[in-house]
């Protein structure tokens, strides 16, 4: 089955700089690249998604980069904030159109923005 | 997040106790998950289902079971509970959004003493 590997597993950042998350994945099949948010005693929230045939996507102050070939995708956050301080997972599924199959998870990073 | 409902929202039980967790739909949706989430190990999957009657397991499922009798409810059954089932379990549902991406419960915490 796919298997997602996740770096680093904490990331501490000051105010205002970037931060950048690492993902890998084995399975060529995987074309669907979710990236979740998770605050401390909440449940994880959907932030941003890619699919595979697309190289980069942004939304606000953050985006998603995807290299197929390399079997690798990374989140960007620009500007961070303290309210950005959270746990992200990436995960990978396979997209076929009408359903989408299970996701396969990373073990998170823990981020933390200093004020 | 008002179509996905997880119940109870909190628990405390004994070791060997039956535990049963119920995930709650509103949005008629095929897919449901089961996840635990213990620190370090992030989201792992232990049962799904992709309808009525049809589940399969995920890569955590021993001392679990499930069942799906109708299409908004998935329920979780811990036969007979152990301490190394203490943790945060999430259900999950494919289809809120326009691409099926999938979206979590509010999480029960369970905790056996």
């Amino acid at each position: 089955g796919e298997n997602v590997e996740q770096h680093p597993s904490t990331l501490s950042v000051q105010e205002g700089d970037s931060a950048v998350i690492k993902c890998t994945y084995s399975d060529s099949a995987s074309n669907y690249f979710p990236w979740y948010k998770q605050e401390l005693g909440k449940r994880p929230q959907l932030i941003i998604d890619i699919r595979s045939n697309v190289g980069e996507k942004k939304d606000q102050r953050i985006a998603v980069t995807l290299n197929k070939t390399a079997k690798h995708f990374s989140l960007h956050i620009t500007e961070t904030q303290p309210e950005d301080s959270a746990v992200y997972f990436c995960a990978a599924s396979e997209d076929r159109g009408s359903t989408l199959g299970r996701l396969y998870f990373g073990r998170g990073t823990q981020l933390t923005v200093w004020p | 997040d008002a179509g996905i409902t997880q119940s109870p929202r909190h628990k405390v039980t004994e070791t060997g106790t039956p535990v049963t967790l119920r995930c709650h739909q509103t949005e008629n949706h095929r897919y449901m998950y089961w996840y635990r989430q213990d620190p370090g190990h992030g989201l792992r999957l232990i049962h799904y289902s992709y309808g009525v009657k049809d589940t399969d397991k995920g890569e955590v499922s021993d001392g679990y079971s499930v069942s799906r009798s109708k299409t908004e409810d998935f329920l979780l059954t811990l036969e007979s509970a152990t301490s190394s089932q203490t943790s945060v379990y999430f259900c999950a549902i494919n289809g809120l959004g326009t691409y099926n991406e999938q979206f979590f419960g509010p999480g029960t915490r369970l905790t056996v003493l």
